[in-house]
C-alpha cells in the first residue's frame, strides 16, 4: 500500500473559491514537498515543509505540516484556471534524504 | 534551454523490443533518479544514482536497468517491453547542499506505449 495518501483524488472548484488537498503519511515525515503538475507535463516545485508546525506561502497557495508531523494540507486562495493540474505530495523516506516517495496525486479543475 | 531534458517525448513500440530513455541535465547535479507515473499511482522510484558510480534500485526496478554515463546522463532501459510498462517516466536530479532535504528537479517526462 502507498505510504502517502492524498485526499481527494480529483476536484472541479468555481473559479474564485478556496480548496484545500490533504496529504497524510503512517509515519513522521523528514520533509514534506508540494509539486504540481500540469496535464501532460513535467513536475514544477512548490514547497517544502521539515518542521512540525510549519506553515508557508507563495502567493495564493499556503502548505501547512502538522505538528506530529504525519498530515500536511495545501489550501488555495480565490483560485484560478492557471491553479489547474494535478498536485502530488511527497515525503522523504527517512533522515538519509532525497528518495521520495510520492502520493497519488490529487487532480484540480477550476470552472471559469 | 531546459535543465532537465528527456528523449524522446514520446514513443510507441512493440512488445518484446529493447527501448532506452535518455536523460541529460545540466544542472551539474550528482544525484538522478527515475520514477515512472501511472493514474492514481503517483510517482514510484525505478532506480536512482547519487553519482556516477553509484546506482540503486528503487521500489519497482524489476523489468528495467540503467547506465549513468557522466554526471550529466542516466539511462533507462527496458529490456523486453511489456504492455504493463506503459506510463509516463521522469528523470529527475537533486543536489544534496545543506542537510538532506533538496527539492528534485524534473524533467519533462517521455510518454511510453508498448503495444
Amino acid at each position: 500500500s502507498q505510504e502517502l495518501e492524498q485526499s481527494p483524488q480529483s476536484l472541479i472548484v468555481q473559479e474564485g473559491k478556496n480548496l484545500t488537498i490533504n496529504c497524510t503519511s503512517s509515519k513522521t515525515l523528514y520533509g514534506l514537498y508540494w509539486y504540481k503538475q500540469k496535464y501532460g507535463e513535467g513536475l514544477i516545485f512548490l514547497m517544502m515543509l521539515q518542521k512540525g508546525g510549519e506553515e508557508k506561502s507563495h502567493e495564493k497557495i499556503t502548505a501547512k505540516l502538522d505538528e506530529k508531523k504525519q498530515q500536511s494540507s495545501l489550501h488555495i486562495t480565490a483560485s484560478q484556471p492557471s491553479h489547474a493540474g494535478i498536485y502530488l505530495c511527497g515525503a522523504d523516506k527517512g533522515a538519509a534524504g532525497n528518495k521520495l516517495t510520492f502520493g497519488g496525486g490529487t487532480r484540480v479543475l477550476v470552472k471559469p | 534551454d531546459a535543465d532537465v531534458t528527456q528523449t524522446p517525448r514520446n514513443r510507441i513500440t512493440k512488445t518484446g523490443k529493447r527501448i532506452m530513455l535518455e536523460c541529460s541535465q545540466t544542472k551539474g547535479h550528482d544525484r538522478m533518479y527515475w520514477y515512472r507515473q501511472d493514474p492514481g499511482l503517483g510517482l514510484r522510484l525505478i532506480y536512482y544514482s547519487f553519482d556516477v558510480k553509484d546506482i540503486n534500485k528503487g521500489e519497482i526496478s524489476d523489468g528495467y536497468s540503467v547506465s549513468r554515463q557522466a554526471q550529466a546522463k542516466f539511462s533507462l532501459s527496458l529490456e523486453s517491453a511489456i504492455p504493463n510498462q506503459t506510463a509516463l517516466y521522469f528523470c529527475a536530479t537533486s543536489d544534496p547542499g545543506q542537510g538532506s532535504y533538496n527539492e528534485q528537479f524534473f524533467g519533462p517526462g517521455t510518454r511510453l506505449t508498448v503495444l
